[in-house]
This record gives C-alpha cells, sequence and structure tokens, in this order.
C-alpha cells in the first residue's frame, strides 16, 4: 500500500486569502495523483487529475503541482463556495489509497 | 448526462451480508472501470474495490478481501458490491465512482463522477 498524508488537517482563512494543501505519497507516484472537493452532506467531486490537470468546469482558482512524492493543491482567492473537505488519490498503484482530508472553513 | 445512483444500503447485524447496486446512466457503461468508495461517519475517504470494463481486473482493499465481492452486468448498466461478513467498522457511506477509459493509460484511475452514495450501518 501506499498511506498518503495530507496537512494540515483543517485550515481556516478569509475570503480572497490563499489556501495550500499539501499531499505526501509514501513512495514516488510519478504525477498520478487526483484531488477532490467534497462539500458538506454531497459525494466528493474531481478538481484535479495527473497533479496539475484542472477537471473541466473546475475555477480557474483551483490549482494543483507536484510529482514523485510531493503534491500541492492551491486555491489563489478562496471563496465562500470553496468551503468543504479536500482529499487527494494515488491513483499508480493498487490499491488506490487517499489522504485523509483536508478541512477547509472561513474565517 | 452521466449519472449513478446506489441502492441497497440499511441496517445490518454483525455478520450479516448486505448487496450494493448503482444503475448507471449517461454514459457507454462497459468503456469503464467502476470502484467503490466508502466513507465511515466523519472520516476520510476509503478505497473499497475496482473492477476493470469487462470484469476481466478485479481489486479490494486489505480491509474487505476475502469479505466483499464487486461484479457489474455490463447488459444491465449496474455495478455491485455484494458484502458478507459485515462487522462494525464497515459502517459507512458506501460511493459507486466511474474509474478510467479502457482505452486510458493503466495509471488513469481517479473517479469521476460520483453517485449520491448508500449508508450501510452494521450494529
Amino acid at each position: 500500500d501506499i498511506p498518503m498524508t495530507q496537512s494540515p488537517s483543517s485550515v481556516s482563512a478569509s475570503i480572497g486569502d490563499r489556501v495550500t494543501i499539501t499531499c505526501r505519497a509514501s513512495q514516488g507516484i510519478a504525477s498520478w495523483l487526483a484531488w477532490y472537493q467534497q462539500k458538506p452532506g454531497k459525494a466528493p467531486k474531481l478538481l484535479i487529475y495527473g497533479a496539475s490537470n484542472l477537471q473541466s468546469g473546475v475555477p480557474s482558482r483551483f490549482s494543483g503541482s507536484g510529482s514523485g512524492t510531493d503534491f500541492t493543491l492551491s486555491i489563489s482567492s478562496l471563496q465562500a463556495e470553496d468551503v468543504g473537505t479536500y482529499h487527494c488519490q494515488q491513483s499508480d498503484i493498487f490499491p488506490l489509497t487517499f489522504g485523509g482530508g483536508t478541512k477547509v472553513e472561513i474565517k | 448526462q452521466v449519472q449513478l445512483v446506489e441502492s441497497g444500503g440499511g441496517l445490518v447485524k454483525p455478520g450479516g451480508s448486505l448487496r450494493l447496486s448503482c444503475a448507471a446512466s449517461g454514459f457507454t457503461f462497459d468503456h469503464y472501470y467502476m470502484g467503490w468508495v466508502r466513507q465511515a461517519p466523519g472520516k476520510g475517504l476509503e478505497y473499497v474495490s475496482y473492477i476493470g470494463s469487462s470484469s476481466g481486473f478485479t481489486n479490494y482493499a486489505d480491509s474487505v478481501q476475502g469479505r466483499f465481492t464487486i461484479s457489474r452486468d455490463n447488459a444491465k448498466n449496474s455495478l455491485y458490491l455484494q458484502m458478507n461478513s459485515l462487522r462494525p467498522d464497515d459502517t459507512a457511506i458506501y460511493y459507486c465512482a466511474r474509474g478510467r477509459a479502457y482505452t486510458n493509460s493503466s495509471v488513469h484511475n481517479w473517479f469521476d463522477p460520483w453517485g449520491q452514495g448508500t449508508l450501510v450501518t452494521v450494529s
């Protein structure tokens, strides 16, 4: 298995702030990482795949970067509708694994 | 539009069984791998199982290996998860999700879209 470690577990920021979430794989996974957004009470939604590719329809304030073991999800200017939990997932090696999630709140 | 609708969740006693179903529509079902992901109350996402477009490939999380069986019926555009020997720690919302197209690289195993989920309670 490839454990995925996300940090921080929660973040509180003001509207318009830049928010950065980190995901670390226990071994190299090239660029085979996805990010999901899960709003309260809803199913997860794919935001970014292949570490840096924005899924269709996702606002451009979201971006992803990284390769190997260290990855980052950034929200350039936090909006109220971005509240929720963000999850990373490695897609390289079975069994697939998710990070523990990062809860994003508005300060 | 692409839609996934899960059903079959409910309350079951420890040691019992349950079969989840996922009805797919809006895309060519037999062109895609499919998966199940669960989320225990207040917890993160946990991968459960994955199946190839023609059922030739299956994979399970260690936590469910030997107890759960994933299957699909492409003629019915349906995905299933047979869950046996259920334990209290299997309590979760179970999501059905579309995986990679069979023509895509074997590492493109992200999930999009997801169903609304079905709650399984083992108590």
